[in-house]
Order: C-alpha cells, then sequence, then structure tokens
C-alpha cells in the first residue's frame, strides 16, 4: 500500500514552546491531508483537512491559530503546534488520501506513524 | 446521533474461531466504508474498503455492507492472538473529502 511518513514520532517539549510535525506522502501525491489527534483509548478525532495550495479546513472546537497547518506541496503538510500546554499532549496522526476512483487511486486513507507530544 | 458507531467491546474469541466486527453509520449518502486494524500505542492500518453492497473476500477478512440497513461488519477466520488490536469503521462522504470513523472495538483472540 501507499506509505505515509510522519515525524516526529516522539516529543517531549516544555510548555509555551511551538512543535511542528511534518507528514509526506512517500510514494504518491496528495492533494488532500487530513490531521488527527488521538487521546488514550478513544477514537481518532478529526482536527483539520489540509488542502495543498489553499487554507486549511478546521472542525469546529479546534483552534486555527493554536494548530497551524500548511500543505504548501503534493507531498508535504504540516502542523504546528503553537505555544503547547499539557492539555495538548496527544498523539497526533496524519494521513493522506490516494486520489480517487479512476484516478489511479481508490481514496483509501493512508495514515502516518503518529507523533506522540507529550508537554511539560 | 454519532456519524459511526461500533460497538466498544472487548470482542473476546478463542485462537482459530471467527471474529465478527459491526458497525453503523447514520448518513446515506455515505460513499465507501473502510476497517481499519489500531494496535496499542500505533497508527491505524487499513484492513480493507468496501464499495458495493454485498461482500468482500480478502484472505481471512470479509467486509459485508448493507445499505439498506446502513450496516457494515468485519469478519476474521481463523483468527490468531496477533489480531488481537482495536479495529476501527471509518466511512467516507463529500466525494472522499471526510471521513468519520466509529470509536472502534477492541478484540482480544485468546491462545
Amino acid at each position: 500500500g501507499a506509505v505515509v511518513s510522519q515525524h516526529p514520532s516522539w516529543v517531549i517539549c516544555k510548555s509555551g514552546t511551538s512543535v511542528k510535525i511534518e507528514c509526506r506522502s512517500l510514494d504518491f501525491q496528495a492533494t488532500t491531508m487530513f490531521w488527527y489527534r488521538q487521546f488514550p483509548k478513544q477514537s481518532l478525532m478529526l482536527m483539520a483537512t489540509s488542502n495543498e495550495g489553499s487554507k486549511a479546513t478546521y472542525e469546529q472546537g479546534v483552534e486555527k491559530d493554536k494548530f497551524l497547518i500548511n500543505h504548501a506541496s503534493l507531498t508535504l503538510s504540516t502542523l504546528t503546534v503553537t505555544s503547547a500546554h499539557p492539555e495538548d499532549s496527544s498523539f497526533y496522526i496524519c494521513s493522506a488520501r490516494q486520489g480517487l476512483a479512476g484516478a489511479g487511486g481508490t481514496g483509501e486513507l493512508f495514515f502516518g506513524e503518529g507523533s506522540r507530544l507529550t508537554v511539560l | 446521533q454519532k456519524e459511526v458507531e461500533q460497538n466498544s467491546g472487548p470482542l473476546s474469541v478463542p485462537e482459530g474461531a471467527i471474529a465478527s466486527l459491526n458497525c453503523t453509520y447514520s448518513d446515506r449518502g455515505s460513499q465507501s466504508f473502510f476497517w481499519y486494524r489500531q494496535y496499542s500505542g500505533k497508527s491505524p492500518e487499513l484492513i480493507m474498503f468496501i464499495y458495493s453492497n454485498g461482500d468482500k473476500e480478502d484472505g481471512r477478512f470479509t467486509a459485508q455492507l448493507n445499505k439498506a440497513s446502513q450496516y457494515v461488519s468485519l469478519l476474521i477466520r481463523d483468527s490468531q492472538p496477533s489480531d488481537s488490536a482495536t479495529y476501527l469503521c471509518a466511512v467516507a462522504r463529500y466525494n472522499f473529502n471526510k471521513f468519520y470513523f466509529g470509536s472502534g472495538t477492541k478484540l482480544n483472540v485468546k491462545p
């Protein structure tokens, strides 16, 4: 299947600092990437939809000024957690959609490995 | 009403048995349906997807879709302890621009 790489896998930072997480689609072009967060024993919560060359679409309740998303190319999206606080500690997962049926892909989502953020 | 509903489990089955995982969705406009497996501390990995009513088989896995009942299921034959994980049902809508995930069903396969 398609490969999505996420970096870093683990990050520990002090409260008030900013953290950037990268998500790359390695073997396909992803016009759309999605960012999720997941708390322990809970399901994935969609934070935002990242579209190449345009502004991200944020889900209700997600602060766009706190979670900055940039999708500068067809293979790279970044999530920056600004002024992180302990309550932002979570597992952040990106995913990329491999096109649509009839366009060289079947539309399914492929996930990155996830980034575990711990804010002290 | 949640977009996608799953029984959280845990579902316990003995090794070699058939595990049956169920999922219902609320919007009849949903286009395609996915099953993901997630091990603790890891990100989800795709098992299979289904678009059309009926059954779709891939190795030990069979996905079943009934759009009239808004119901999707995943059968795992000859369950192995390595199948123990949380299984997430996902539904795509709006031309694959929105994916909705269920809360997942935890499966335990006992040796």
